[in-house]
């Protein structure tokens, strides 16, 4: 069965603070880890998909690692902006093309 | 961009009533899908469908819920009787086909049963 799970489940920070979050799934038959940002009333809007072990990723004040040997995968915010408030989650593809399974989301709230 | 584009945004409907859920996927994607969040919980697969026909379905997905793709654009997820823990937000994504990774969703409809 796989199981993704994220932490923390909610963030509250200042304006300017930097954050990550974590998303870890099994490492044995990996495909794929997809981070999207969700708000409110609109489609979770895809991150990133990473792939290779030690990928790196980044867009703007956003990016991400990967670590398919120990099954985890950071995001990282630098400089958080309240417009950066949002629901982020993660998620991995059963199988190849498949059905994705989900973690909790974390919750990232930033004041200014 | 491209969009999944789901109708209604929020629907309210009494226990035991039929619902249908709406989505316009992406015109080139042939993989289709639908996920639910109930609130609180994870988002969870209910179904995928491609070639006019289910794929794979989820435990959720018992004789209650059924999918069609009636007229080549929409997509949509009926209900036959719903019940109070059907309350969900249901998300509707597409895939083209040889994009392995490009799950495109839409906003989602909010379905509330009383």
């Amino acid at each position: 069965i796989l199981n993704v799970e994220q932490s923390p489940q909610s963030l509250h920070v200042q304006e300017g603070d930097s954050t990550n979050f974590t998303c870890s799934f099994p490492s044995s038959n990996f495909y794929a880890l997809h981070w999207y940002r969700w708000e409110t009333a609109k489609s979770p809007e895809a991150l990133f998909v990473m792939t290779l072990n030690g990928d790196e990723k980044k867009k703007g004040r956003i990016s991400a690692t990967l670590n398919t040997k120990e099954g985890y995968s950071y995001l990282y915010i630098k400089g958080s902006q309240p417009e950066d408030s949002a629901t982020y989650l993660c998620a991995s593809p059963y199988n190849q093309g498949g059905k994705l399974i989900f973690g909790q989301g974390t919750e990232l709230s930033v004041k200014p | 961009e491209p969009e999944v584009t789901q109708t209604p945004s929020h629907q309210v409907t009494q226990m035991g009533q039929e619902v249908i859920l709406r989505c316009v996927p992406i015109s080139n994607h042939l993989y289709f899908y639908w996920y639910r969040q109930i609130l609180g919980q994870k988002v969870e697969f209910l179904v995928s469908f491609y070639n006019n026909e289910i794929s794979e379905k989820s435990e959720i997905f018992d004789d209650q819920f059924s999918v069609e793709r009636p007229d080549g654009s929409n997509f949509t997820l009926k209900i036959r009787s719903t019940k109070l823990e059907d309350s969900a937000m249901y998300f509707c994504a597409s895939r083209a086909p040889g994009q392995n990774y490009g799950y495109t969703f839409g906003s989602g409809t909010r379905l509330t049963v009383v």
